[in-house]
């Protein structure tokens, strides 16, 4: 097992509410990516942060924002949930992504299973 | 941006067997090809990689390989067992835009 854990593991949310979901990457790792995967599906991008900042956008509208802060933690915050924000989410933490194909091993936590009603 | 093709989707094969799944991809500027194995309800972990610097690359039962001119890499298991059974994604990172784009998996199921 990885170092990365996430909370909660299970959430149910109703439409238009608005959801923040915890990532704990691994020690020493600097860079932290957020990925969705709808059921039967391969995760998808959705952004990443490289010393709190964020590093690299997916095809996902602005209700999408996170933090991360320096203590290895990070968040996704979804807003106005809508049906199809249904599913697994995934965060992936990664050494210095700027040092080189060298650190692109990205380590996956065990996700959040969103459910919106 | 980089696209990622995937085949077969599903693959069933009886203990012993060997097993292939191939992705393709769409970006030349892509130099980092991860497979993930996962388990129903599991994370994805990763289970071997490969860099553009390298054609072939193999892990006891698991090789992969890459051909850059073609912009194709497969995952090769060899003597596959019951606990090989799960979904297996390729990806490919470093790309336009640096990131991981995944395939949509391959639901692999080993009979014993």
């Amino acid at each position: 097992e990885t170092g990365v854990t996430q909370s909660p593991t299970h959430l149910i949310k109703t439409r238009g509410q608005q959801v923040t979901l915890r990532c704990s990457s691994q020690s020493g790792h600097n860079t932290v990516s957020w990925y969705q995967q709808a059921l039967g599906q391969g995760p998808q991008f959705i952004f990443q942060y490289y010393r709190e900042e964020e590093n690299g956008r997916g095809n996902f509208p602005p209700r999408f924002s996170g933090l991360q802060f320096p203590n290895y933690s990070s968040e996704l915050n979804v807003n106005a949930l809508e049906l199809d924000d249904s599913a697994l989410y995934l965060c992936a933490s990664s050494l210095d992504v700027t040092s080189g194909v060298s650190s692109y091993e990205q380590y996956f936590g065990p996700g959040t299973r969103l459910t919106v009603t | 941006g980089e696209n990622v093709e995937q085949h077969p989707s599903t693959l069933s094969v009886q203990e012993g067997d060997s097993a292939v799944i191939k992705c393709t991809y769409s970006d030349s500027a892509s130099n980092y090809f991860p497979w993930y194995k996962q388990e129903l309800g599991k994370r994805p972990q990763l289970i071997i990689d490969i860099r553009s610097n390298v054609g072939e690359k193999k892990d006891q039962r698991i090789a992969v390989t890459l051909n850059k001119t073609a912009k194709h890499f497969s995952l090769h298991i060899t003597e596959t067992q019951p606990e090989d059974s799960a979904v297996y994604f390729c990806a490919a990172y470093g790309g336009s835009q640096g990131n991981l784009i995944f395939g949509k998996g391959t639901k692999l199921s080993v009979k014993p």
